[in-house]
């Protein structure tokens, strides 16, 4: 069985500091990996997706994402935060085959001035 | 080209009650996934829906129920309302059945107060 786990709950960063985000994943297949950003009252938005091939996935707003089979990680990274960052971020990874993804616990980033 | 609509956006229901919430595809998309976000649980997969049809099912109790129709379009029904029901309900939809690395479209989500 598939399972995500997001080691931070909350992380702050000041504006233009660097951050990263971190996502662990379990399973014994192969598994897609995905990171999705949520608004407050708003659904969820794909920011970027780790299919196959290169490890080093770019999405948008400037977010980028490396895996690492090794450490089974999906870690997200962005050089330089905007207060407007300041979301929910979520690792996903899809249950092989299916569109059922399974959801790590969220971190809250906070992007202060 | 209109995201996945969900309605209503808000509702608030009382311990004992059912309530059914409705999402629209975007157009064209015929596979319709339901989760729930709760404080508590995080985002868990109740079901979903292609062609009328379920394909997959999460780990809720029976009152948990969905349908989609010919037009894509989908309905969640929640019987028996539980105050542990409260959660953000989220649709989302895709083109086809699964392909790898299809996309995933998420609605903005129906807020459900139980009280």
């Amino acid at each position: 069985a598939q399972s995500v786990t997001q080691l931070d709950s909350q992380v702050p960063v000041f504006e233009e500091a660097p951050v990263e985000l971190r996502c662990n994943y379990s399973s014994s297949v192969s598994v897609y990996l995905f990171w999705y950003v949520q608004y407050p009252n708003q659904g969820l938005q794909l920011l970027l997706k780790y299919l196959s091939g290169s490890t080093l996935v770019k999405g948008i707003n400037g977010f980028e994402a490396e895996f690492n089979k090794s450490q089974t990680s999906f870690h997200l990274r962005k050089p330089s935060v905007h207060i407007s960052d300041t979301a929910e971020y979520f690792c996903a990874v899809s249950v092989s085959g299916t569109y059922k993804y399974i959801f790590g616990t969220g971190t809250r980033l906070k992007v202060l001035a | 080209k209109a995201g996945v609509t969900q309605t209503p956006r808000y509702l608030i229901k009382t311990r004992g009650q059912q309530v059914t919430l409705s999402c629209s595809p975007i157009s064209g998309h015929r596979s319709v996934s339901w989760y729930q976000q709760t404080p508590g649980q995080g985002l868990q997969f109740l079901f979903e829906y292609f062609s009328e049809t379920q394909r997959n099912k999460g780990n809720f109790p029976g009152r948990f129920s969905g349908r989609q129709f010919s037009n894509s379009r989908s309905e969640m029904n929640v019987s028996t309302l539980e105050l542990g029901d409260s959660a953000l309900y989220l649709c989302a939809s895709s083109k086809t059945t699964y392909r790898e690395g299809a996309q995933v479209y998420f609605g903005p989500g129906t807020r459900l107060t139980v009280t």
